[in-house]
């Protein structure tokens, strides 16, 4: 399994550019990264997912070099409503079957 | 138009007790899963069942029994609950059906909080 690291918690004021850095060092040919975002007492809600270099969709960007050991979650202009835990995630398998593993999360807090 | 849905929302029930939590997804997805999220918020897999078959079986406890009577439904019955079942319990469908579309997205219902007295 590709495991993930990204860090605890991040802050950021309102209005600004916050981006989530998710290093995956032993990512396999054929995985995707995959972000996802969770309130408080909801499930998670899936994000962006990308293969290499740049997606962008409605919500955030995503970068991811070359060598795809890393990837940034990219939140242009943050509100108060993004305060959530963000999850970053390299799909795996079993049995020819998918299994995703959850990290740890980063817990971005908005401040006004 | 809820995509997964589950219930009961919040289940309280005492030890050794059996409960069953339920869930659906009108999303026309092939595969369902259920997840675990304890007090320090990590969220784990446990089972995962891909058109009504048990695919994965993350080590959990043969009291936790899954049951799919088909791909829109997965259950999960619990015997002999014990302290350490209190957490979220997350369903979740994806349109993964085999290797080549194993990175397809997960879609969550809103958990279920299951405390055990």
């Amino acid at each position: 399994l590709a495991k993930t690291t990204q860090p605890i918690s991040m802050d950021s004021y309102e209005g600004q550019e916050v981006n989530i850095t998710c290093s995956h060092n032993n990512i396999a040919t054929n995985d995707y990264i995959t972000w996802y975002q969770q309130f408080p007492s909801q499930g998670p809600r899936f994000i962006i997912q990308g293969y290499k270099t740049k997606v962008t969709n409605e919500v955030a960007s995503l970068f991811i070099p070359a060598d795809r050991k890393s990837s940034t979650l990219s939140l242009p202009r943050v509100s108060l409503s993004d305060t959530a835990v963000y999850y970053c995630l390299v799909g795996s398998r079993s049995g020819g079957y998918q299994k995703v593993t959850f990290g740890t999360g980063t817990k971005l807090q908005v401040i006004p | 138009d809820t995509a997964v849905s589950q219930t009961p929302k919040y289940l309280v029930t005492q030890m050794g007790n059996d409960k069953s939590i339920k869930c659906e997804q009108n999303l026309g997805h092939d595969t369902m899963y259920w997840y675990k999220q304890d007090s320090k918020k990590f969220l784990k897999i446990m089972f995962s069942y891909n058109n009504k078959e048990l695919i994965i079986n993350e080590t959990v406890p043969n009291r936790f029994s899954p049951k799919s009577p088909d791909k829109a439904h997965l259950n999960l019955h619990i015997n002999s609950l014990e302290l350490g079942d209190s957490a979220v319990y997350f369903c979740a469908s994806s349109q993964a059906r085999d290797s080549d579309s194993y990175n397809s997205p997960l879609h969550f219902g809103n958990g279920t909080r299951l405390t055990v007295t």
